[in-house]
């Protein structure tokens, strides 16, 4: 199975700033990676896939890249409505798996 | 619009059995892979199984393996997991979620439901 390894598991921060989130998987996954967020209670939303193509109405201010085993999310001026967590996914092999989420939250 | 309705989950037994349901609006099933994902309370999200939109191809977690089965009826536009021989490890919120292309398989999850809770406890 492909693990997949976020860092950090929280980060502190306020509207504005500039915030990254790093997931690297056990094994090479070209770009087989997407970004979710998750709100308290809610579902999760896909906001990234193919590790840089954004979703459908999810805002410019995220941004994805990276390719192989290292990705990176960027939130450029966070905003009130991005303090959630997030989680990276690898879509390349079975069984699909998930990293173990950063939680962004307000500084 | 794209609507997934998750219901089911409860209270139930070590031992005993389960099926959910999903019910989907605003697409059909037969053109859709769909997938059960689950999160336990606090913790975060682990993918179950899919099933591809033919009906033919099923892929399961490890964990679940022999379990879990994935099924549809694209006649009532429904999903389902049936679970058996719950563990305690099994306590967590259910959601389904669907396959973004039509036809195809990405394996990721644009249209989630709300999830629905299964709690094993005697």
């Amino acid at each position: 199975d492909i693990q997949m390894t976020q860092s950090p598991s929280s980060v502190s921060a306020s509207v504005g700033d500039r915030v990254t989130i790093t997931c690297r998987a056990s094994q090479a996954i070209s770009t087989w990676l997407a970004w979710y967020q998750q709100k308290p209670g809610k579902a999760p939303k896909l906001l990234i896939y193919a590790a840089s193509s954004l979703q459908s109405g999810v805002p410019s201010r995220f941004s994805g890249s990276g390719s192989g085993t290292d990705f990176t999310l960027t939130i450029r001026s966070l905003q009130p409505e991005d303090f959630a967590t997030y989680y990276c996914q690898q879509a390349n092999s079975f069984p699909l798996t998930f990293g173990g989420g950063t939680k962004v939250e307000i500084k | 619009q794209v609507q997934l309705v998750e219901s089911g989950g409860g209270v139930v037994q070590p031992g005993r059995s389960l099926r959910l349901s999903c019910a989907a609006s605003g697409f059909t099933l037969s053109s859709y892979g769909m997938h059960w994902v689950r999160q336990a309370p606090g913790k975060g999200l682990e993918w179950m199984a899919v099933i591809w939109y033919d009906g033919n191809t099923n892929y399961y977690a490890d964990s679940v393996k022999g379990r879990f089965t994935i099924s549809k009826d694209n006649s009532k536009n429904t999903l389902y997991l049936q679970i058996n021989s719950l563990r305690a490890e099994d306590t967590a919120v259910y959601y389904c979620a669907r396959e973004p292309g039509e036809q195809q398989v990405d394996n990721l999850f644009d249209y989630w439901g709300q999830g629905t809770l299964v709690t094993v406890s005697s």
